[in-house]
């Protein structure tokens, strides 16, 4: 089975301040991991994926997350915060299946 | 390449009323899914299908039906809408997600439904 938990519902931020979203799974399988980003009103964008390969991955605007298999995490950073980045994310967990499981979301605000 | 295209994009149902959202991608994906989304609730699978003529149920199934009769094409049919299908809902596919480098999810723009 797998399962994601996403362990922050809203995070807030000053502009120009790192951000940290925190992702932890569960899974029978060896996992690929994906963070999506969603702006209001809008579909979802892939900001990145692992799948087996670097544990640090690096995604559009400079969102990088590492994964950690002892700590099952998949913690989502940004060094610098920019306004843009207000927006809704979702972790999500695949593989050995065809589902893919997605965590409750993280609303991400950005104070100016 | 269009990717994935979603249509209505806003439709509004009176309860017991029937339609169908339409979803076709065009990158020759054999993987497509139905998602809905609740506020707070993340994203739930309604049905999936793994080919052309294959689709099962996700999660939450009930109230909805698919058809896959071409790999482009996977509608989804609401049958006697209740205010508890009131929702956005989102198509997907993707061309690989369970082997060693699982592809990621390619989305359409969403269709936001109200029955009232």
């Amino acid at each position: 089975a797998q399962s994601v938990t996403q362990l922050d519902s809203h995070v807030s931020v000053s502009e120009g301040t790192p951000v940290l979203l925190r992702c932890n799974y569960s899974s029978s399988y060896s996992p690929s991991l994906f963070w999506y980003v969603q702006h209001p009103n809008k579909g979802l964008q892939l900001l990145l994926k692992y799948t087996s390969a670097a544990t640090l991955v690096k995604g559009i605007n400079g969102f990088e997350a590492e994964f950690k298999k002892s700590e099952t995490s998949f913690h989502l950073t940004k060094p610098s915060a920019h306004m843009s980045d207000a927006a809704e994310y979702f972790c999500v967990v695949s593989g050995g299946t065809y589902k893919y499981i997605f965590g409750t979301g993280t609303r991400l605000k950005v104070l100016a | 390449n269009a990717g994935v295209t979603q249509t209505p994009k806003f439709r509004i149902l009176k309860i017991g009323q029937s339609m169908t959202l339409q979803c076709a991608q065009d990158m020759n994906h054999n993987y497509m899914y139905w998602y809905r989304q609740d506020p707070g609730m993340g994203l739930k699978l309604i049905y999936y299908s793994v080919g052309a003529g294959i689709t099962d149920k996700g999660e939450v199934p009930n109230g909805y039906n698919v058809s896959r009769s071409t790999t482009e094409d996977f509608p989804l049919r609401l049958e006697l809408a209740a205010p508890s299908q009131t929702s956005v809902y989102f198509c997907a596919s993707s061309y690989s997600p369970a082997s060693y480098d699982t592809g990621e999810l390619f989305f359409g723009e969403g269709s936001r439904l109200t029955v009232l």
